[in-house]
């Protein structure tokens, strides 16, 4: 139990477009999910936190319009990189928390963005 | 302040030696939950364990073993006769109210394990 999927596990795109990445509860249903970037050989970094229904929290210095996020269903969240540039090439990873436990996330395998 | 500390960066070992990778956090809370997890080269987080606050009995799954001290904040994880497998990057986390239940992350500790 508590599967958590993301699509695509891998992108490349040319700079200037846009990118969405999926997060998918499979199993079970996420009242919240996270969304981390890690940059080569550091740490998860927390971006944004994102309840069903309502707005995401950024964390300080995350652009909101930079990374759009929408959790439309308690299974189902997304996150957007608008005009990605190389900077914004990173690993991305979502976690979900289900109504069952408040301490545990569950990770979804990532997402490497290449920005060309 | 919430805070978890892995000041291992890096440990390379050769195989069948005994790890130890150390992780120290800080809380004032005491309702909380420690986790550590694996992070192979496909990037993929693998849970390993969680540990509720109230629960300082040391656990073992087969060549894992993780030892849970509150007296010293410490939830250290140790491999026994490491293989190749084995490396990758671990991470320590914790959750707890005064974090809103965020997970605060340790800077890693890349495990290498040389045959």
């Amino acid at each position: 139990g508590a599967v958590v999927s993301q699509h695509p596990s891998r992108v490349i795109c040319k700079s200037g477009t846009s990118v969405k990445i999926e997060c998918r509860s499979l199993d079970f249903q996420a009242t919240t999910m996270f969304w981390y970037r890690q940059f080569p050989k550091q740490s998860l970094m927390l971006m944004a936190t994102s309840n069903e229904g309502s707005k995401a929290t950024y964390e300080q210095g995350v652009e909101k319009d930079k990374f759009l996020i929408n959790h439309a269903s308690l299974t189902l969240s997304t996150l957007t990189v608008t005009s990605a540039h190389p900077e914004d090439s990173s690993f991305y990873i979502c976690s979900a928390r289900g109504l069952a436990g408040k301490y545990e996330q569950f990770f979804g395998p990532g997402t490497r963005l290449t920005v060309l | 302040a919430q805070k978890v500390t892995q000041a291992q960066t890096e440990i390379s070992v050769v195989e069948k030696e005994d790890v130890t990778l150390d992780c120290v956090y800080e809380t004032r809370d005491t309702t909380y939950y420690l986790f550590w997890y694996k992070q192979p080269p496909s990037g993929e987080l693998v849970f390993l364990i969680r540990r509720n606050s109230f629960d300082e009995q040391n656990e073992i799954s087969g060549r894992y073993s993780w030892n849970f001290q509150k007296s010293t904040s410490s939830f250290n994880f140790t491999i026994t006769a490491s293989q190749v497998v084995d490396s990758a990057v671990y991470f320590c986390a914790l959750s707890s109210p005064s974090g809103t239940y965020k997970y605060i992350f340790g800077t890693g500790t890349r495990l290498k394990v040389l045959a």
